[in-house]
């Protein structure tokens, strides 16, 4: 079946960038979203790319789709302690609105 | 900003007892999904539901489970008789379009099953 995968956790630093990554085995997906999951919280949808689109930014957040290698990145520039949280990958398999997750990267920002 | 509200926002119940999981979709919305995630594992999809019918399940939503939209603005998830193993954060989620654009998530139902 259809499969996302990311890198578990991630530590910077306050005011650096963060990279997060995602890959992804779908290659019908049409959209790709990052959500965001405070602890105790829900899914915060961050935002989110179409597949024939390079490139995304929405403020501080610049999303970068790879569709060759089926690779998702979210870039956070300045990052801030209220940044610390999981972040999921989900791609939109079969274009149903039924997403696969990614199994969420721990981003850890210290001051 | 519209969102999706969801309660109970914990449960606890004891092995083959019967709960119902409520949500409130964005009013608009017109697709709505379950999801669950037990904890350490992956956001998993459960169900997903359009003009008043199933579209799509998982294996793992087999005959304990239901979803309901008894009027026009509840939908509901039923665990007819639970187990251990149902223990997990359930999300509500709802989108105006099913396969496209922006799909929104409640804060989860938190279920501990005894």
């Amino acid at each position: 079946g259809e499969d996302v995968e990311q890198s578990l956790f991630l530590s910077v630093r306050e005011g650096d960038s963060s990279v997060i990554n995602c890959t992804y085995t779908d290659s019908s997906s049409t959209y790709l979203y990052w959500y965001k999951q405070e602890p105790g919280a829900g899914l915060q949808l961050l935002t989110y790319i179409f597949s024939n689109m390079d490139m995304k930014q929405d403020q501080r957040l610049t999303v970068l789709l790879n569709k060759k290698d089926k690779h998702l990145s979210l870039r956070i520039a300045d990052t801030q302690t209220g940044d610390s949280a999981i972040y999921f990958c989900a791609d939109n398999s079969g274009n149903t609105g039924k997403l696969i997750f990614g199994q969420g990267t721990t981003l850890q920002v210290k001051p | 900003e519209p969102e999706v509200t969801q309660t109970p926002s914990h449960q606890v119940t004891q092995m083959g007892q019967e709960v119902i999981l409520r949500c409130v979709p964005i009013s608009n919305h017109l697709y709505f999904y379950w999801y669950r995630q037990i904890l350490g594992q992956k956001v998993e999809f459960l169900v997903s539901f359009y003009n008043n019918e199933i579209s799509e399940k998982s294996e793992i939503f087999d005959d304990q489970f239901s979803v309901e939209r008894p009027d026009g603005s509840n939908f509901t998830l039923k665990i007819r008789s639970t187990k251990l193993e149902d223990s997990a954060m359930y999300f509500c989620a709802s989108t105006l379009k099913g396969g496209t654009g922006e799909l929104f998530f409640g804060e989860g139902s938190r279920l501990t099953v005894l």
